[in-house]
């Protein structure tokens, strides 16, 4: 069977701070893979999307960036941390282009 | 711009009653309807999902209904359990890209 894991669960880090939080998939070969954040008080909205090794797209511009540097790895980054990038953050993967995403476990990210 | 919309943020319902949780969306390139069932720090988890050339779909308790027409979808729950209480995001897809846009949720609480 399939497994997302994501880590860490939970991030405590200062304004102007880097970040990178990963994502790796079990059980599957070539899954398209996404994450999305989930700020306070709002719906998930999708960060970015691969489909494939070295493939990102980003669906919003902003202080974050994406890398997939292996089939089933994904690494959301940034160097410098804003106030605003606190939230929680979820990596997801379908069977290539399926409507059907599943979710890993999460990281509740807080900057101070 | 919310395309998603879950006007209802919270639903109390007795156990063994049904839950009706409802949906509206505002893309008519929408196609593909789906609902996740999210518990506190976790990530969602998908439930149950329906392609707009259907206008319902069930998996044992939970069935979903979909009006085209009025732009419209709810999940119903029968009989709702204690254990159902979470919080329940609609989501859409469709047209180009591969983001599914959610909804804000709904908490549900299923009380004894």
């Amino acid at each position: 069977s399939q497994t997302i894991h994501q880590w860490p669960a939970t991030l405590v880090q200062p304004v102007g701070s880097p970040l990178s939080l990963e994502c790796t998939v079990e059980g599957t070969s070539n899954p398209n893979l996404y994450w999305y954040r989930q700020a306070a008080g709002r719906g998930l909205q999708l960060l970015f999307y691969s489909v494939g090794i070295g493939q990102i797209s980003s669906e919003v511009p902003q202080n974050l960036s994406a890398s997939r540097p292996q089939d089933r790895q994904f690494i959301l980054s940034s160097k410098k941390l804003l106030l605003s990038d606190s939230g929680f953050y979820l990596c997801a993967w379908s069977y290539g282009a399926a409507y059907e995403q599943y979710f890993g476990p999460g990281t509740r990210l807080t900057v101070t | 711009d919310q395309q998603v919309k879950q006007n209802s943020p919270s639903l109390s319902v007795q156990e063994g009653r049904i839950s009706i949780l409802n949906c509206d969306y505002t893309n008519s390139m929408f196609d593909y309807f789906l609902w996740y069932k999210k518990y506190p720090a976790e990530g969602p988890t998908f439930l149950i999902s329906i392609s707009s050339i259907k206008d319902k779909n069930e998996d044992g308790r939970f069935t979903v209904f979909l009006n085209k027409s009025a732009k419209h979808l709810s999940l119903h729950i029968v009989p709702s359990q204690p254990g159902d209480s979470a919080v329940y995001f609609c989501a859409a897809s469709g047209g180009s890209g591969y983001a599914l846009n959610f909804g804000k949720g709904t908490s549900l609480l299923v009380t004894p």
